[in-house]
């Protein structure tokens, strides 16, 4: 079945340091991938999204490329800053029941002033 | 756009008792409507696929007899805890796949449950 495997955290880091987190995935097909934020006490939000290889998806400054050679999709942000504290998932949706996904286990990062 | 929302947002019991979470696609209409339970700093575990009109379909080892969901219309899908006991106490996370994507799934912000 399909799998996402995340990197494991949490992931510490000063503000305006470089942030990378990895995601590798397994799927049959050709999966859309997804980056969602959970912030403390909320629920999750889409961050941002790639839906074909080489497809780049990018917001509020973080960036991630689908790799199918790979079948990576990791998450990078040049300066981080302390608000992007939170968690982050990254999931597939398949070609199977309409728009059920598969998440990884989630990454803390924590950035300090 | 793309608006979900959840209610309520925190929600204390005894139990015993049930207790009924709605789940609201505010601007768009949901074709599909997905419930999660988070126990903390763990990820999501799906409880549940809901689809308006038809029954629910239950990930194995989700009680349906406890864990009712009725989607009665295409914008509010509502999960009832029934006979709530401390070990349900978690936050409970809805979401909404919209007709014309199909495949992003919009969450709502969550409910705290605790289950005294």
């Amino acid at each position: 079945g399909d799998s996402v495997t995340q990197m494991e955290g949490p992931v510490t880091l000063s503000e305006e340091a470089f942030l990378t987190i990895n995601c590798t995935y397994t799927a049959t097909g050709y999966p859309s991938l997804f980056w969602y934020v959970q912030y403390p006490g909320e629920g999750l939000q889409l961050l941002l999204k790639a839906t074909k290889a080489d497809d780049k998806g990018s917001n509020k400054g973080f960036e991630a490329t689908y790799r199918k050679e790979t079948t990576s999709f990791h998450l990078e942000k040049g300066s981080v800053q302390v608000s992007d504290s939170a968690v982050y998932f990254c999931a597939l949706s398949g070609n199977t029941n309409a728009g059920k996904s598969t998440f990884g286990d989630g990454t803390t990062l924590t950035v300090k002033p | 756009g793309a608006v979900v929302s959840q209610h309520p947002s925190r929600v204390i019991c005894k139990s015993g008792t049930s207790v009924k979470i709605e789940c609201r696609s505010l601007d768009f209409q949901a074709t599909t409507m997905f419930w999660y339970r988070q126990f903390p700093k763990k990820s999501l575990m799906l409880m549940a696929t809901s689809n308006e009109g038809s029954k629910a379909t239950y990930e194995q080892g989700v009680e349906k007899d406890k864990f009712l969901i009725n989607h009665a219309s295409l914008t509010l899908s509502t999960l009832t805890v029934t006979s709530a006991h401390p070990e349900d106490s978690s936050f409970y996370i809805c979401s909404a796949v919209g007709e014309a994507d199909g495949e992003t799934q919009y969450f709502g912000p969550g409910t705290r449950l605790l289950v005294l």
